[in-house]
């Protein structure tokens, strides 16, 4: 059974740092495209970041340059390192798993983590 | 970055009722690489249609997509009290990947 749990969420000062976790079961996470999606309080979803097995690591324009998408294979963890936080990147943050579609070669999101809150206030 | 607009923003009906969500794209969608997510109250997305039409694995036959291009169309044919959710479409085709704003489907 594919699993995605999220961790790390909490209250940050503006300007500050925190790192998510999740950790993932059911699959080989070095062999998985995977990304993180947000969601800011009351409002719709956002991309945030992707990453392929190979490596390559892919960010919205909003994160690029503060945020950092790595994993750690041997613990099947992602982890999401977020610095220099704005009151903006209030949100639940998911993680979730990508598959690629047959035809077109393109990722979608087929298993999604039930999320981790970050809030970004003095 | 492709921006995607879903219609109604507010969709009332009842239980057994036929719902048909849109969602239309600024420009066209590569390979109809879109799909469709429920979310329920404090849970995550679930993915429910990808490449525009395809079901995702376990979701019911009640539940279809259609379209092409920038026009893409949820089929949900005889509403179970379960379906009541937000809904949303992606496009993953190209990135940044978009997702639109939702609908809301509520009992009427």
């Amino acid at each position: 059974e594919v699993r995605l749990v999220e961790s790390g969420g909490g209250l940050v000062q503006p300007g500050g740092s925190l790192r998510l976790s999740c950790a993932a079961s059911g699959f080989t996470v070095s062999s998985n495209y995977m990304t993180w999606v947000r969601q800011a309080p009351g409002k719709g979803l956002e991309w945030v970041s992707s990453i392929y097995s190979a490596g390559d690591t892919y960010y919205a324009d909003s994160v690029k340059g503060r945020f950092t998408f790595s994993r750690d294979d041997s613990k099947s963890t992602l982890y999401l390192q977020m610095n220099s936080l704005r009151a903006e990147d209030t949100a639940v943050y998911y993680c979730a798993r990508g598959a690629r579609e047959h035809t077109s070669g393109w990722f979608y999101f087929d298993y999604w983590g039930q999320g981790t809150l970050v809030t970004v206030s003095s | 970055e492709i921006v995607l607009t879903q219609s109604p923003g507010t969709l009332s009906l009842s239980p057994g009722e036929r719902a048909t969500l849109s969602c239309r794209a600024r420009q066209s969608v590569i390979s109809n690489s879109l799909a469709w997510y429920q979310q329920k109250r404090g849970q995550a997305p679930r993915l429910l249609i990808y490449g525009a039409s395809s079901r995702a694995t376990g979701i019911s036959d009640r539940f279809s997509g259609s379209g092409s291009g920038t026009d893409f169309t949820l089929t949900i044919s005889r509403l179970e009290p379960e379906d009541f959710a937000v809904y949303y479409c992606q496009q993953y085709g190209s990135s940044p990947y978009t997702f639109g704003q939702g609908t809301k489907l509520e009992i009427k």
